[in-house]
């Protein structure tokens, strides 16, 4: 059965960069039948999708965040990572990793239980 | 960019009774990119309905999805004791994703 987990400081301070790693347990993150991806959620609920890793090709970026994010894999570690530049408070929030899958939709199939970062001095 | 309105923001009902949650898009979706997820507090979303209608894996099958137009429901036939939690619906397109705010579904 496929497990995701989260890992990294749950504290950053502002202007720093949030680094944050996910491991796959379970199954490969080579896989030309899914992707992997980065959401997080604000602590008023709200969902944003972050960025997706794919099995080839360049990693997509949500444009919000573009300039910022970098979402990168380790395959002999099997997990992928997530780096967030100059980080603010607006950045705190739980930060999910996710299985992706292409069915007769997109979505996200197996997530992680996500990590709370808060970005404070 | 695509937005989602998910209405009511709150759904408030008793135990059997039938939940109508409802996922508008901002402009018509190609194909049927558009998912359902369940949050419960302190857990991750999980996937329960893909491409509309699809039931994803243990999924019961009070749930089903639906569509017309722009417009996608999400319905739970019964509600049970577990079935009180927070619903979004997600769609893809051109690479992106974008999740609806939720509805909230207490109990009454």
């Amino acid at each position: 059965q496929l497990h995701l987990q989260e890992s990294g400081p749950g504290l950053v301070k502002p202007s720093e960069t949030l680094s944050l790693n996910c491991s796959v347990s379970g199954g490969s993150i080579v896989s030309g039948n899914h992707f992997w991806g980065w959401i997080r959620q604000s602590p008023g609920r709200q969902l944003e999708w972050i960025g997706t890793l794919y099995y080839t090709g360049p990693s997509n970026y949500n444009p919000s965040l573009k300039s910022r994010v970098t979402i990168s894999r380790d395959v002999s570690r099997n997990h992928f990572s997530l780096e967030l530049t100059s980080v603010t408070a607006a950045d705190t929030a739980a930060y999910y990793c996710a299985r992706g899958t292409y069915s007769d939709s997109v979505e996200f199939d197996v997530w992680g239980q996500g990590t709370l970062v808060t970005v404070s001095s | 960019d695509i937005v989602l309105t998910q209405s009511p923001d709150t759904l408030s009902l008793s135990l059997g009774e039938r939940a109508t949650l409802s996922c508008r898009a901002s402009q018509s979706l190609i194909g049927s990119y558009l998912a359902w997820y369940q949050q419960k507090p302190g857990q991750a979303p999980r996937l329960l309905i893909y491409a509309a209608s699809s039931r994803a894996t243990d999924t019961p099958d009070r749930f089903s999805g639906s569509v017309s137009g722009t417009d996608f429901t999400l319905t739970i036939s019964r509600l049970e004791p577990e079935d009180y939690a927070v619903y979004y619906c997600q769609h893809y397109f051109k690479s992106r994703f974008t999740f609806g705010p939720g509805t909230r579904v207490d109990i009454k």
